[in-house]
């Protein structure tokens, strides 16, 4: 397997713009979850999905933060509309199983919003 | 819910000499406990993880880590730091609630600095 798979690995957008991230997730894994990671804020749990049903989305900053799972190889995270402080390295991590099994992580999109 | 602390943001030790990265945690059930490693512009990949059984745990690249319910601490040691072991470490809590999973949890982060 390849991997979590994450498209772009980068992306520079203006503010006010829609920006719209990808993951495919390891084949069989059925959690995925996105991460923010800041300088100031360090690793945050956005939202995550088992079996492509939204369970916990107490981190997702604003309404302005979206996230969709519409089937088991695919995620989307959407930010509308975008502003300089979401700029971050989004990472999508999907794991097998209970909660003491690994979380494996994609290499991330690094966000700049200017 | 849960939480971690990771003590020190930046730890510097020599070549050759021991690795000690400070992980304490607050969980109101037992927890599961990881050690994420994130080398530059990349994922985060595991070292190594407690779940239940054996406090001591060994990992990749000669880390190991030791589960202190008592000091609701997981240590991460290495004995000879070695120059490629210079990244971004990370210790994390997960849980199992009973009622669903959690995601991940993460400390902030302890940059380690291999000095030649």
């Amino acid at each position: 397997d390849a991997g979590v798979i994450q498209s772009p690995r980068h992306e520079v957008t203006e503010m006010g713009q829609e920006v719209t991230l990808r993951c495919k997730p390891i084949s069989g894994h059925d959690y995925l979850f996105w991460y923010r990671q800041t300088m100031m804020r360090g690793l945050e749990l956005l939202i995550y999905f088992n079996n492509n049903v939204p369970i916990d989305d107490s981190g997702m900053p604003e309404d302005r933060f979206s996230a969709k799972m519409p089937n088991a190889s695919f995620s989307t995270l959407k930010i509308q509309p975008s502003e300089p402080r979401d700029s971050a390295v989004y990472f999508c991590a999907s794991r097998l199983g209970s909660p003491n099994t690994e979380a494996f992580f994609g290499q991330g999109t690094r966000l700049t919003v200017v | 819910a849960q939480s971690v602390t990771q003590l020190g943001s930046h730890v510097s030790v020599s070549e050759g000499a021991l690795v000690l990265l400070r992980c304490n945690y607050s969980s109101s059930v037992p927890p599961y406990l990881f050690w994420y490693v994130q080398y530059p512009n990349q994922g985060l990949q595991l070292l190594l993880k407690y779940t239940t059984g054996a406090t001591l745990v060994k990992g990749i690249n000669g880390f190991e880590a030791e589960f202190k319910k008592s000091e609701t601490s997981f240590h991460l040691t290495k004995p000879s730091a070695h120059m490629s072991d210079a990244a971004e470490y990370f210790c994390a809590v997960s849980l199992y609630s009973g009622g669903g999973a959690d995601g991940l949890t993460f400390g902030k982060g302890t940059h380690l600095i291999i000095q030649p």
